[in-house]
């Protein structure tokens, strides 16, 4: 079975500070691609970071790095210095069967303190 | 142009009514796809096409009828709806299926309300 699980439902942090969300994941695949969408109020969903999976480097975009054990099955997030705009729901996904279609993780809500 | 647009924003309907939710995108892609959310859970996958064809349905209930008229424009025509059907409906598209590192681009949702 190929699953995606978040274990922290809620997240908080301080503006400015480093938070980590995490995420594991079950595959039998191994190449494959794993990604960290964003749902802000706004409802939309937007692409944060992707990573490959038999590339060793974790990937980064500006404030957002994920940490990639590709052993432990673990693909977190971590946010660096945290805006008020991060604050919404985090899902990872894993895009599985013939059609790629995105499984989610049961999301993790960050709240962002001022 | 990297947007995929769903028409109506919000949507209240009875349970005898029809309706029609609409997701368009214009980024060429090829792969498009409805996906069921409700409050604080995961997007589900409904349906998914790909060249216009379905490819996916995911024993969605026949009150949910998918349509793709063309490559542009994906319809979700629902009937007969039930009160727990009340939920956020999303659209995204992507270039292609199959293809491990697609990124998914998703629209706003349409909020439905069934009563």
């Amino acid at each position: 079975a190929q699953t995606v699980t978040q274990s922290q439902p809620e997240m908080s942090v301080q503006e400015a500070e480093t938070v980590t969300l995490s995420c594991t994941y079950d595959t039998s695949e191994s190449d494959y691609y794993l990604f960290w969408y964003k749902q802000p109020p706004s409802r939309q969903m937007i692409l944060v970071i992707r990573q490959e999976a038999y590339k060793q480097q974790n990937a980064t975009e500006n404030r957002f790095s994920v940490n990639f054990q590709k052993a432990a099955k673990s693909f977190s997030l971590k946010i660096s210095d945290s805006q008020l705009g991060d604050a919404a729901m985090y899902f990872c996904a894993y895009p599985r069967g013939s059609a790629r279609q995105l499984t989610f993780g049961s999301g993790t809500q960050l709240t962002v303190l001022p | 142009d990297t947007e995929v647009t769903q028409t109506p924003k919000h949507l209240v309907m009875g349970m005898t009514n029809k309706k029609s939710l609409k997701c368009e995108q214009h980024m060429g892609h090829r792969a498009m796809y409805w996906y069921k959310q409700k409050a604080k859970k995961p997007p589900e996958l409904m349906f998914v096409y790909s060249y216009e064809k379905l490819s996916i349905n995911e024993s969605v209930p026949s009150r949910f009828s998918p349509e793709c008229p063309n490559s542009s424009l994906l319809n979700l025509h629902l009937h007969a709806l039930q009160p727990e059907d009340s939920a956020l409906y999303l659209c995204a598209s992507s270039q292609a299926l199959g293809r491990p590192n697609t990124e998914a681009f998703f629209g706003q949702g349409t909020r439905l309300t069934v009563v």
